[in-house]
């Protein structure tokens, strides 16, 4: 059981926009600030957004992040089938003194 | 550009102490936190824990009595060290810089390929 929860799966036509959620609580997203990272099949992560909503060098702006409250949100817009991966959020948690991860969810470009 | 090319044994026996090391290129391994990240066959991620500016640690409190994190910074590399290994120490290892924002909030933005470790006997 995670500490941050993503749903399971997403799924979505190409061209098409999704949007992938992540709750948790005042001791970790409350807190503090979130970061996402893509994971497509076979390879290792990579980050997407940091800092809630910001997009490292490289990072196309089809990837949003934004928070609110004990939840983020990640938004990409103009699906295309090689943004079929897994998506994961994380953020400090302050109670337990140690990085968590979100579930993960597994993005479908159908 | 930066980048973790993770080593080690793949099969360590139950019992035993996985130990791997984590070679760092094209960035100074000073001022930056250096992290280990597992992921389970068929599941997400967990962090292992971090060190930071070749001393100050921080690990997660699942693993916290059996892992060591140290750094060699005349190599350039930091290690992972995973003792009275089971099964479900078996992952995929990640080796992985983390940095501060201007926002003072950390983040993980550079990840090696991984490497897998099976604990079997």
């Amino acid at each position: 059981q995670s500490v941050l929860t993503q749903p399971p799966s997403v799924s979505a036509a190409p061209g098409q926009k999704v949007t992938i959620s992540c709750s948790g609580s005042s001791s970790n997203i409350g807190n503090n600030y979130v970061s996402w990272y893509q994971q497509p099949p076979g390879t290792a992560p990579k980050l997407l957004i940091y800092d809630n909503n910001k997009r490292p060098s490289g990072i196309p702006d089809r990837f949003s992040g934004s928070k609110s409250g004990t939840s983020a949100t990640l938004g990409i817009t103009g699906l295309q089938t090689g943004d079929e991966a897994d998506y994961y959020c994380g953020t400090w948690d302050s109670s337990l003194s140690a990085w968590v991860f979100g579930g993960g969810t597994k993005l479908t470009v159908l | 550009q930066v980048q973790l090319q993770e080593s080690g044994p793949g099969l360590v026996k139950p019992s035993e102490t996985l130990s791997l090391t984590c070679i760092v290129s094209g960035a100074s391994i000073s001022g930056s936190y250096w992290s280990w990240i597992r992921q389970p066959p068929g599941k997400g991620l967990q962090w292992v824990g971090y060190i930071f500016n070749s001393g100050s640690t921080n690990y997660n409190p699942s693993l916290r009595s059996r892992v060591a994190i140290s750094v060699d910074t005349s190599k350039s590399q930091f290690s992972l060290k995973l003792n009275s290994v089971t099964a479900s120490d078996t992952a995929v290892y990640y080796c992985v810089r983390g940095k501060l924002s201007l926002s003072y909030s950390y983040y993980m933005d550079v990840w090696g390929k991984g490497t897998t470790v099976t604990v079997s006997s």
